[in-house]
């Protein structure tokens, strides 16, 4: 069955550290994988986008990495700044155009 | 150039009745997608549709629940006598060919509340 699996489901950190978010992916066969952002109330804005031929991808403060022999991606930011507090989403596409979606990392930057 | 652009972007219904949210893609775009999001977890996909054409509606509840896309004018979710577990939000999305699936680009998404 494709799924995509995220870890932590929600993280709290003090504005301007660095973290992590994970993905976990047993889409097959794959085509990308993407980030999005998902502001409270607002749709889905991609961040990156990733074949399988890439392992990393970097948009400003937003690194992601994909392993594609253990299906693994991971979202670094760094330097988190207030406005990055939202739920960060992980979604797989494979051989057709049903995109699978993670449920999402809630991420929360406090002062 | 706007982007996709849904409304209303808040909808309450009373269980029974009908619900029609509707979404105007990106100029230029002319494949759209309809999703759904339930608190707390991730969009599934419901429709995907073209021009005049439904190509892949196995997202979508076989009662209640129908879409359509016309010629002109926006595409149309339309959920007949709601009930409690419709309450969501939906979100649409479009791209500019089927060839260029992934990359979506989504509305701000309609609430609905069942009453």
């Amino acid at each position: 069955k494709n799924q995509v699996e995220q870890s932590p489901q929600s993280l709290i950190i003090l504005e301007g550290k660095n973290c992590t978010l994970q993905c976990n992916y047993t889409v097959s066969p794959f085509s990308n994988l993407r980030w999005y952002k998902q502001d409270t109330g607002r749709g889905p804005v991609s961040l990156t986008i990733m074949t399988f031929s890439e392992n990393t991808k970097s948009n400003g403060r937003y690194t992601a990495t994909l392993d594609a022999d253990t299906k693994q991606s991971s979202l670094h930011i760094t330097a988190s700044q207030l406005s990055d507090s939202a739920s960060y989403i992980c979604v797989v596409s494979g051989s057709n155009y049903q995109l699978i979606w993670g449920a999402g990392t809630k991420l929360i930057i406090k002062p | 150039n706007a982007g996709v652009m849904q409304n209303p972007r808040h909808l309450v219904r009373r269980r029974g009745q009908e619900a029609r949210l509707r979404c105007s893609p990106m100029k230029g775009h002319s494949h759209v997608y309809w999703y759904r999001q339930l608190p707390e977890e991730g969009l599934k996909f419901m429709v995907y549709l073209q021009k005049e054409n439904i190509i892949d509606e196995s997202g979508m509840p076989k009662e209640r629940f129908s879409a359509e896309f016309p010629k002109e004018g926006p595409s149309i979710l339309r959920i007949q006598q709601v009930v409690r577990g419709d309450s969501a939000a939906y979100f649409c999305a479009s791209s500019p060919s089927a060839a260029s699936y992934n990359e979506q680009f989504f509305g701000p998404g309609t609430r609905l509340t069942v009453l």
